[in-house]
């Protein structure tokens, strides 16, 4: 069975320094990893997505994220944290990456960026 | 930027009530999906619709709960004979044909 685990449920950072949002993740097969950020009152944005290609993958708003199969992790990182990054975080597993396929996801990690 | 749009943004309704909860995809996509997050609690995975049928469901999503597209752009959910744990914010989702889901603002329904 498919499991994620975000191991912080809320992050503290200053505006300017570097983010680090942690995930790991349980998959019996190669999965598809997603992160998604929601800010208040709006929708899931997908901010990025790896499907078996290049380990290192580049999202939206200066965001990355690795995939380390030997860990089981898949890391969010910014070098530079933006006060607009303040925001809810989640790490996404599909099984697959056909569409169609259910997504799992962690229960969320809360950014919190200070001046 | 094409985007998901979910109506109503919020939705009150007494228990044993029906109702029914609107999307509109993004026009190009081919996969539907509907979401929930209890207050507290992970986004689950409810049911998704491809080519005018489930093409996957969770236990969540027994006899209680039915899809339809309707028309050309609409995406809907009923649920029938609401009770006070159906209380959650909605998502509705849609895809192309590969990975990755684009997700809509949500509806939060309150069972009162």
């Amino acid at each position: 069975a498919q499991s994620v685990t975000q191991l912080d449920s809320h992050v503290s950072v200053s505006e300017g320094t570097p983010v680090l949002l942690r995930c790991n993740y349980s998959s019996s097969y190669s999965p598809s990893l997603f992160w998604y950020v929601q800010h208040p009152n709006k929708g899931l944005q997908l901010l990025l997505k790896y499907t078996s290609a290049a380990t290192l993958v580049k999202g939206i708003n200066g965001f990355e994220a690795e995939f380390k199969k030997s860990e089981t992790s898949f890391h969010l990182t910014k070098p530079s944290a933006h006060m607009s990054d303040a925001a809810e975080y989640f790490c996404v597993v599909s099984p697959s990456n056909q569409a169609g396929t259910a997504l799992i996801f962690g229960k969320g990690t809360t950014l919190s960026v200070s001046s | 930027e094409p985007e998901v749009t979910q109506t109503p943004s919020h939705q009150v309704t007494q228990m044993g009530q029906e109702v029914i909860l609107r999307c509109v995809p993004i026009s190009n996509h081919l996969y539907f999906y509907w979401y929930r997050q209890i207050l507290g609690q992970k986004v689950e995975f409810l049911v998704s619709f491809y080519n005018n049928e489930i093409s996957e469901k969770s236990e969540i999503f027994d006899d209680q709960f039915s899809v339809e597209r309707p028309d050309g752009s609409n995406f809907t959910l009923k649920i029938r004979s609401t009770k006070l744990e159906d209380s959650a914010m909605y998502f509705c989702a849609s895809s192309p044909t590969g990975a990755g889901q684009y997700f809509g603002p949500g509806t939060r329904l309150t069972v009162t």
